[in-house]
């Protein structure tokens, strides 16, 4: 059964550049089937897709935050990864990675944005 | 394009509620639909993919449709129970980009 995990600093400081990587398991990132993707959740509003990345290197990014955000997937440790920089206290939300269409998603890490 | 749901339903147990997602531009046929459940303190978790389908474990209660007419996509959830008391979340696509509707709170009293 897949599952994601992700990880990464719970704290970052504004301006600073926000770190997170996804770890799949269960199955490969290079299935060349499958996308894979970040997705945000501010604390009690809606959700908010940041991006996705193919195993081929092949990326899409929301419009709205495409000038701050790299996403990259390593096969070689079946992870993908978000860097999203000049974060802001607008940043802070719970951050959760997916496997685009059926899923599984991960269950999400906080990530709060300090002054 | 927006995708619009309606702010909250409820329904008792037992009973069928069905969740409206419409596209405000462009054929609700154009591209897949999603749907999510998200229970509250928890990550959200995929019920329909690809309008219709179900993942793995996911009652045959959960069914997902697509009407052109209306251009909208419904989730229906039959037999209601209190465990199916979420937030749903419908998502489609925008060429490669994800659109989110804004979510639907679920009661089932």
């Amino acid at each position: 059964q897949m599952q994601l995990q992700e990880s990464g600093p719970g704290l970052v400081k504004a301006s600073e550049t926000l770190s997170l990587t996804c770890t799949v398991s269960g199955g490969s990132i290079s299935n060349s089937r499958y996308f894979w993707s970040w997705i945000r959740q501010p604390p009690g509003k809606g959700l908010e897709w940041i991006g996705t990345v193919h195993y081929s290197g092949i990326t899409y990014y929301n419009p709205s935050l495409k000038s701050r955000i790299t996403i990259s997937a390593d096969t070689s440790k079946n992870q993908f990864s978000l860097k999203l920089s000049s974060v802001t206290a607008a940043d802070t939300a719970v951050y959760h990675c997916a496997r685009q269409g059926e899923g599984p998603w991960g269950q999400g890490t906080l990530v709060t944005v300090s002054s | 394009y927006m995708l619009t749901q309606p702010h909250s339903v409820s329904e008792s147990p037992g009973k069928t509620v069905t969740i409206s997602c419409t596209r405000s531009s462009g054929s609700i046929a154009s591209n897949y639909v999603q749907w999510y459940q998200q229970r509250p303190g928890r990550s959200p978790t995929t019920v329909i993919y690809e309008d219709n389908q179900r993942p793995s474990g996911v009652p045959d209660r959960f069914s997902g449709s697509i009407d052109t007419s209306s251009n909208s996509s419904s989730l229906t959830i039959s037999g209601l129970k209190t465990e199916d008391e979420a937030d749903y979340y419908c998502q489609s696509y925008d060429s490669n980009n994800w659109v989110f509707g804004g979510g639907t709170k679920l009661t089932v009293l």
